[in-house]
């Protein structure tokens, strides 16, 4: 059964909108982490973003912020302001459990920012 | 930091030959992960370490892949026999002592079997 399901295979976007990439989690533990990386295409994988399941507050880290909802099991990626430069595969991860290793990936979307 | 380092950046072989990837993971890191990114397959865990020593490598395809870390600055995949299907790219991720253990990836090696 799928762990991590990224819904949108490609998104394209207008520059300087706001953009939503949608992440769905399915795990029974109570702990557990999420993570976005970004993947542009020289293919090295960037660390974007965190949230631990018992974080009270939506992460944010800079332009990116994470829409958690736990009832929902939904981790959604938002970009404000989009720029040209953050046109790539989008990752979505989990940790499934208190002081696991391991990531299960979801299969990426791809963003596209259009001029 | 260097960032996590991995060589060759590229590696053509052909088919039945043994091909060795390495990495150098960030400094003070003690896990580490190997991964494989395919079209179809998406990004895999194939093996990861702690402190040097195997933990899960429930991902390695079959007895063709192994792993090694014989120290904490060092690690090698390697593949003996290759095959046409393990053309990839193959990451090697690192991750220590940060607050959320997110992990760092290197470029990654693109293999082509032919």
């Amino acid at each position: 059964a799928q762990k991590i399901t990224q819904t949108q295979p490609g998104m394209f976007v207008q520059e300087k909108e706001a953009v939503t990439l949608d992440c769905t989690y399915d795990t029974s533990d109570p702990s557990y982490g999420l993570f976005w990386y970004k993947q542009p295409s020289s293919g090295e994988m960037i660390f974007l973003i965190y949230q631990g399941s018992y974080d009270q507050q939506n992460a944010t880290e800079g332009r990116y912020s994470l829409n958690f909802q736990k009832a929902r099991k939904s981790a959604n990626l938002v970009i404000s302001a989009s720029q040209l430069g953050d046109s790539a595969m989008y990752f979505c991860a989990m940790r499934e459990r208190e002081g696991a290793q391991k990531l299960v990936f979801g299969q990426g979307t791809r963003l596209t920012i259009n001029p | 930091d260097a960032g996590v380092i991995q060589s060759p950046r590229h590696e053509v072989t052909e088919m039945g030959q043994e091909v060795t990837l390495r990495c150098k993971p960030i400094s003070g890191h003690d896990y580490l992960f190997w991964y494989r990114q395919t079209m179809m397959r998406g990004l895999e865990l194939l093996i990861y370490f702690n402190n040097n020593v195997p933990i899960d490598d429930s991902g390695m395809p079959e007895d063709r892949f192994s792993a090694k870390m014989p120290n904490a600055s060092f690690s090698t995949l390697k593949i003996q026999p290759s095959e046409p299907r393990d053309s990839a790219v193959y990451f090697c991720a690192s991750t220590g002592l940060v607050v959320a253990y997110e992990q760092y990836f290197g470029p990654g090696t693109r293999l082509t079997v032919t």
